[in-house]
């Protein structure tokens, strides 16, 4: 069952501003559910992004930035570089089904 | 430096049994949660849930639960996953994490490199 949508695909040319939305319900980010974000590149685990809608972990450059708008997130990715080149997924807590859920993931293509 | 390092690749038969593990490094392996994470071949994360290697106490996500059980050892800092009974649909990717608690809910702060599973006759 899915609860947090993304969009399949998002592309844009180097050095260009790229988003991506999360868009959840009433009982997931509606309800106040802190939002994460996560890099995954091919083959490869992932990596925490953004945590808290906002905040990002040491490492992670200030490209990479989080928001919220009522029911949904969206993380932007500024000066596009080609090693943003990845998947990108959402995370937060369903009250209705009692569980973390991810989104369904977004690829990011570089042209 | 914080790691988690997972077991190497299975490959197992129908209806037979597995364990993996996922050995934490760097931090106090009883002071966080650890969770896991299923990715199918092609496919997205799952959430699968998580377990308090300090008293063992899980919370599963309804879509898994009764069908993989995990479990921890504290005295060698490694969190467990097995299977009683392997299916083909069994197959794929498995991610532990270690977890963090943000306000509202937890995130996964570290990632171990994912233990590939597959599951064929």
């Amino acid at each position: 069952q899915t609860v947090l949508t993304q969009p399949p695909s998002v592309s844009g040319a180097p050095g260009q501003r790229v988003t991506i939305p999360c868009t959840g319900g009433s009982s997931n980010i509606g309800a106040r559910y802190d939002v994460h974000w996560y890099q995954q590149h091919p083959g490869r685990a992932p990596k925490l992004l953004i945590y808290g809608y906002t905040n990002r972990p040491s490492g992670v450059p200030d490209r990479f930035s989080g928001s919220k708008s009522g029911t949904s997130a969206s993380l932007a990715i500024t000066g596009l570089q080609a090693e943003d080149e990845a998947y990108y997924y959402c995370q937060s807590y369903d009250s209705s089904l009692t569980s973390y859920v991810f989104g369904t993931g977004t690829k990011v293509t570089v042209l | 430096e914080v790691q988690l390092v997972q077991s190497g690749a299975e490959v197992k038969k129908p209806g037979e049994s597995l364990r993996i593990s996922c050995q934490g490094s760097g931090f106090g392996f009883t002071n966080f949660w650890i969770g896991w994470v299923r990715q199918m071949p092609g496919k997205g994360l799952e959430w699968m849930g998580k377990i308090d290697p300090s008293d063992s106490y899980t919370d599963y996500s309804p879509s898994f639960r009764g069908h993989v059980t995990m479990s921890a050892d504290k005295s060698i800092s490694t969190a467990f996953l097995q299977w009683s009974s392997l299916k083909a649909s069994d197959t794929a990717v498995y991610y532990c994490a270690r977890l963090i608690y943000s306000s509202s809910t937890y995130y996964s702060e570290y990632w171990g490199q994912g233990t590939l599973v597959t599951v064929s006759s």
